[in-house]
């Protein structure tokens, strides 16, 4: 069964790195994963994506290892301006063979100063 | 302009009635998304259509749930007889797409049933 996980919520104070982990069994083998954040009363907004190993971007580095079971993104010394949902989107191929595009609950991330 | 558009920002309507909504996706993109996000929830698929391609339908809660998608580019999801739980923000996305491009996202029309 294709299951998306992640933390619901974390908290941080500025200046600190964060990690968010999301795990995902099973992912389709071909498909990129990816990274988004959502402020409120705004659509989810693109971070990063990657297939394996670590990229890394101007504003974060997304790491994935070889079995590709599960996702870190990491956020490099937060700011208040981070806090924010944050939601990874794996694919899945389901038993009727359609591929699905499936988002993680969202881990809420609280940034303190 | 440069990103999707989503309207009406907010639409209040009574049980029983027929809303459409509208999304006009980013130009030349050839995929577009649709999403219900309920209150403090994640993103569930609605549905998704690719070019010319047959639209995948599958995550339509119910018959009730319709969606066009007319010349390539504007997108109307169409909710009949709306129901209480249908109250949600509803979210429309575009990609170019090309495999593994990510997608772009509106802000959402915040649906009210009353």
């Amino acid at each position: 069964l294709a299951k998306t996980t992640q933390p619901i919520s974390m908290d941080s104070y500025e200046g600190q790195e964060v990690n968010i982990t999301c795990s995902h069994n099973n992912i389709a083998t071909n498909d990129y994963i990816t990274w988004y954040q959502q402020f409120p009363s705004q659509g989810p907004r693109f971070i990063i994506q990657g297939y394996k190993t670590k990229v890394t971007n101007e504003v974060a580095s997304l790491f994935i290892p070889a079995d590709r079971k599960s996702s870190t993104l990491s956020l490099p010394r937060v700011s208040l301006s981070d806090t924010a949902v944050y939601y990874c989107l794996v694919a899945y191929y389901m038993d009727t063979g359609r591929r699905a595009l499936t988002f993680g609950s969202g881990t809420r991330l609280q940034v303190q100063p | 302009g440069a990103g999707v558009s989503q309207s009406p920002s907010n639409k209040v309507t009574e049980k029983g009635k027929d809303v459409e909504l509208r999304c006009d996706p980013i130009s030349g993109h050839t995929a577009l998304y649709w999403y219900r996000q309920s209150l403090g929830q994640g993103l569930e698929f609605l549905i998704y259509f690719q070019g010319n391609s047959a639209p995948d339908k599958s995550g339509l809660p119910s018959d009730r749930f319709s969606a066009e998608r007319t010349g390539g580019s504007v997108s109307t999801l169409t909710i009949q007889r709306t129901q209480q739980e249908d109250s949600a923000v509803y979210l429309c996305a575009s990609s170019t797409g090309q495999s593994n491009q990510p997608q772009h996202f509106g802000d959402g029309t915040r649906l009210s049933i009353l």
